[in-house]
């Protein structure tokens, strides 16, 4: 069964660092998520990329983010200087549409610890 | 007006009992209303979900009933399994009239199922 992957599953970083979170989302997909969440708390909406482009960010979302589909297959979520609050999980998530195919299927995660 | 309120923060229900997850949420516009199951160190995972047409919808043991009028809708978990132990949690969407997909989710649950 196809599956969002996403690697890597743990990074550690220090603050001020930039780290690039990786994601493969199913193949025939054509909608993108980011979405995080912090320890023991719930799932947040982060941004969403359609068609080479962000369609739709959330306040979270800042300067200090960028998303880019740099090839076919790959989705990248980049945090361009760490800060310690930004130390939780991160989900990629794909669907096949909007409408019929809206489901979206998310990946495993990476947990980023900013130290 | 874009929570999504869950209750309860978590929940202990005997094997084979019933499980009962209730959401509410204001954004009349939410019209896609999805259950995800999430164990831990992994990524949520798509368990059933509901279109507000439908006042309930039935996949094997999980049930989704959905209240329009009231903004709730909850999950029904019968013959709980002590496998079903995981946090749930609920989302909505606003998928006619949002420019993406993007899910809210509620603050999740705890269930444990005793054997």
């Amino acid at each position: 069964e196809p599956e969002v992957t996403q690697t890597p599953s743990h990074q550690v970083t220090q603050m001020g660092q930039e780290v690039i979170l990786r994601c493969v989302p199913i193949s025939n997909h054509l909608y993108f998520y980011w979405y995080r969440q912090i320890l023991g708390q719930k799932v947040e909406f982060l941004v969403s990329f359609y068609n080479n482009e962000i369609s739709e960010k959330s306040e979270i979302f800042d300067d200090q983010f960028s998303v880019e589909r740099p090839d076919g297959s790959n989705f990248t979520l980049k945090i361009r200087s760490t800060k310690l609050e930004d130390s939780a999980m991160y989900f990629c998530a794909s669907s096949e549409a909007l409408g019929r195919g809206l489901e979206q299927y998310f990946g495993p995660g990476t947990r980023l610890t900013v130290t | 007006q874009q929570q999504v309120k869950q209750s309860p923060q978590s929940l202990i229900v005997q094997k084979g009992g019933i499980s009962i997850i209730n959401c509410a949420y204001e954004n009349t516009a939410f019209d896609y209303f999805p259950w995800y199951q999430q164990f831990p160190g992994k990524g949520p995972a798509l368990l059933i979900a509901i279109r507000p047409d439908v006042s309930e919808k039935k996949e094997g043991r999980f049930t989704i009933s959905f209240n329009k009028s009231a903004k709730q809708f909850s999950l029904h978990i019968m013959d709980s399994q002590p496998g079903d132990s995981a946090t749930y949690f609920c989302a909505a969407s606003d998928y006619y009239g949002g420019a993406t997909n993007k899910l809210i989710f509620g603050t999740g649950t705890l269930l444990a199922v005793q054997p």
